[in-house]
């Protein structure tokens, strides 16, 4: 069982829209979790840090944690043909990053 | 502040060469991580450097080695290049490896391609 698994995708929204990514993770005693973006040929930008079970927004973004289920999700709301990139979850264990393979996100006009 | 920052940005050699990956960063991080990013793998640690003067391997560290030179500076050596090691390489940073702390931020990258 992979560590920190997303679904690879590609999600499609369109314009407008809300799109959720999602991620699960296996090290219950896990106690950070981060959500990158990454464009074609970039390095990875951090856009979200939780720490905590429940929501936390940040403009169109919203993280959420469920630590019980071993779940983080994001949310962007009215997506946007900008929003269109690769979107990693990372879970921290130990002081060392975790990553997922990335969710790739298509928002169409 | 320019962040961390990476050189070369793009690398050709062939097998059996070595060569060395530069990282710099500015932000006063004491942690720093070098990753390897391949298609379908993600992104994977080779070595990370929890504070000045300590180095630890990460998940993929056969045939590299890493100096963390000062502060700023984590450096990362192929000795003997394999086409196996063609991939895009990162180093991140982050204030600390604590929770709360423990955003990483990362440079550029740079393409190496071995042949």
């Amino acid at each position: 069982q992979k560590e920190v698994e997303q679904n690879s995708g590609p999600l499609s929204v369109p314009e407008g829209a809300i799109a959720s990514l999602n991620c699960t993770y296996s090290d219950r005693v896990s106690q950070s979790f981060f959500w990158y973006r990454q464009y074609s040929g970039k390095s990875p930008e951090l856009i979200m840090s939780i720490y905590s079970n429940g929501d936390k927004e940040d403009g169109r973004f919203t993280a959420q944690l469920n630590k019980a289920s071993q779940y983080v999700s994001l949310l962007i709301r009215d997506s946007q043909p900008s929003d269109s990139a690769t979107y990693l979850c990372a879970v921290d264990q130990g002081g060392k990053l975790i990553f997922g393979q990335g969710t790739e996100l298509s928002v169409k006009p | 502040n320019a962040g961390v920052t990476q050189t070369p940005k793009f690398q050709v050699l062939k097998t059996g060469q070595s060569m060395t990956l530069q990282c710099a960063q500015d932000m006063n991080h004491n942690s720093m991580y070098w990753y390897r990013q391949d298609p379908g793998m993600g992104l994977r640690l080779i070595y990370y450097s929890a504070s000045e003067g300590t180095t630890d391997k990460g998940e993929v560290p056969n045939g590299y080695n890493v100096s963390r030179l000062n502060k700023r500076e984590f450096s990362l050596r192929l000795e003997s290049a394999a086409p196996s090691q063609t991939s895009v390489y990162f180093c991140a940073s982050s204030r600390t490896g604590r929770v709360g702390s423990n955003e990483q931020f990362f440079g550029p990258g740079t393409r190496l391609t071995v042949l």
